[in-house]
């Protein structure tokens, strides 16, 4: 079964740039959650879209924006990334009201220099 | 206050033998979700099991079953015969309070990590 894909897998950037990650969802997913989860911490929510809106928000720096897309994939955009971004990035998608389960992908190692 | 809390950091199980993970949750909701989640060394995040709170029968899923003690507010986590494969993180999540479609988010606890000693 198909599962939510993420790229890249790992991803190096320096102090002051920009990181894009991306995120394709189960196909019939309509909903996309992104979480940020620091070295060993539990994971944090970042926010989340429904049929391309931005229906939830948590603890997302203003360095960071996200959108989902027509063909409902999602990037998390991040700029000006600071040494404390450093952390493994979660997409997870889910089929809103019907499907309880929330499936995460195997998420994006950001290390920030 | 936690909303979900998970108090064994660490947890060494022999082979073979089954073992709890222990998780309680905090919520004044009616309606709410509770998850279960592994995460090796790897990184993944696996989903493991579900409970909804109208849930009458404790969830199953192959080796694993979700002991759901409402009135305790208790969302214990059972795998039977454990295996080496097991060894990792494992992680309580709860959902609640969804007020419309997309805004169904997980709130996670600090997570157990188990290992299983040959």
């Amino acid at each position: 079964a198909a599962g939510v894909i993420q790229s890249p897998r790992h991803l190096i950037k320096e102090k002051r740039e920009t990181a894009t990650l991306k995120c394709y969802p189960i196909p019939r997913h309509d909903t996309v959650y992104w979480y940020q989860q620091g070295p060993g911490q539990d994971p944090q929510f970042l926010i989340s879209f429904y049929e391309k809106m931005q229906s939830d928000k948590g603890s997302i720096p203003d360095r960071f924006s996200a959108q989902q897309f027509s063909d409902y994939h999602s990037e998390l955009n991040m700029s000006s990334l600071e040494l404390g971004d450093s952390a493994l990035y979660f997409c997870a998608s889910s089929l809103a009201g019907g499907d309880e389960k929330l499936f995460f992908g195997s998420g994006t190692q950001l290390s920030v220099l | 206050a936690q909303k979900i809390t998970q108090t064994q950091p660490g947890m060494f199980v022999q082979e073979k033998e089954a073992v709890t993970l222990d998780c309680t949750y905090d919520t004044s909701d009616p309606s709410y979700g509770l998850f279960w989640y592994k995460q090796p060394s790897s990184g993944e995040m696996i989903f493991l099991i579900y409970q909804g709170s109208y849930d009458q029968q404790n969830a199953t899923e192959g080796r694993y079953s979700l002991n759901f003690q409402k009135a305790r507010k208790s969302a214990n986590l059972v795998i039977s015969a454990s295996q080496l494969g097991d060894s990792a993180m494992y992680f309580c999540a709860m959902r609640e309070g969804w007020t419309n479609f997309g805004n169904e988010k997980l709130t996670f606890g600090t997570g157990t990590r188990l290992t299983i000693i040959p």
